[in-house]
């Protein structure tokens, strides 16, 4: 247990539906990071927050997608009109924040599939 | 941005030094380069970072050359339980391309 949760653990749905998944950080934590991954993939880098500021939207694949982190504490991940394609890991990972890419801490992930 | 190039699996046998190598020739000048490990069904943990020429800590080697458009993983003396993918990252946030990249991964897999 690396001290970042990830809720829910797994979600299916249906082509078209939003869904939401949630990050909590380590809670001293500034950086939040969102990623993608898919099998035999390493992970891809969609978006991150430094506290709750996010700096960098432009890894995130479509529109569809969007993240917060309103309290610069726990985030969000929505997919919005959900597609097959879809269908991936999405990881979280927080870090203390610093120069270059500092050690981050991944949480367990939440499996999604588009049906 | 760089784009990374790691070996799809190596072999090794308890007891030996397993050097793994990447290359991304495209390095930002403030780009880091990090290692990860990942186990199945598990989230990647970090191992070492470095900027340029060698960092070492109780896990790991990292050597990176002065050029930066490569850098070798050198795990000591692995064990079965070293059997994992390992990623290298490139990138840097905060800084200049607040980009991440990750590598597709070399799968270790350490024998007996």
């Amino acid at each position: 247990d690396t001290g970042v949760s990830q809720d829910p653990r797994h979600k299916i749905t249906k082509r078209g539906q939003n869904v939401t998944f949630r990050c909590d950080p380590i809670s001293e934590h500034n950086r939040l990071y969102w990623y993608r991954q898919t099998l035999g993939q390493g992970p891809e880098f969609l978006t991150y927050f430094n506290y709750e500021a996010q700096p960098d939207k432009s890894g995130l694949p479509s529109d569809r997608f969007s993240a917060e982190r309103p309290e610069g504490s726990i985030s969000t991940l929505t997919i919005q009109r959900t597609e097959q394609r879809d269908s991936a890991m999405y990881r979280c990972a927080s870090s203390l924040g610093g120069t270059g890419g500092d050690e981050q801490y991944f949480g367990p992930g939440t499996r999604l599939t588009v049906t | 941005l760089a784009k990374t190039t790691q070996p799809i699996s190596m072999d090794s046998y308890e007891g030996q030094e397993v050097n793994i190598t990447c290359s991304h020739n495209n390095i930002a000048t403030n780009d880091y380069i990090t290692w990860y490990q990942q186990f199945p069904s598990q989230g990647p943990r970090f191992i070492i970072q470095g900027y340029k020429t060698k960092v070492t800590n109780e896990v790991a080697s990292l050597f990176i050359p002065a050029d930066r458009k490569s850098s070798t993983l050198s795990l000591p003396r692995v064990s079965l339980s070293d059997t994992a993918v390992y990623y290298c990252l490139v990138g840097d946030i905060g800084g200049a391309t607040n980009k991440l990249i990750f590598g597709t991964g070399t799968l270790l897999a350490v024998q007996p």
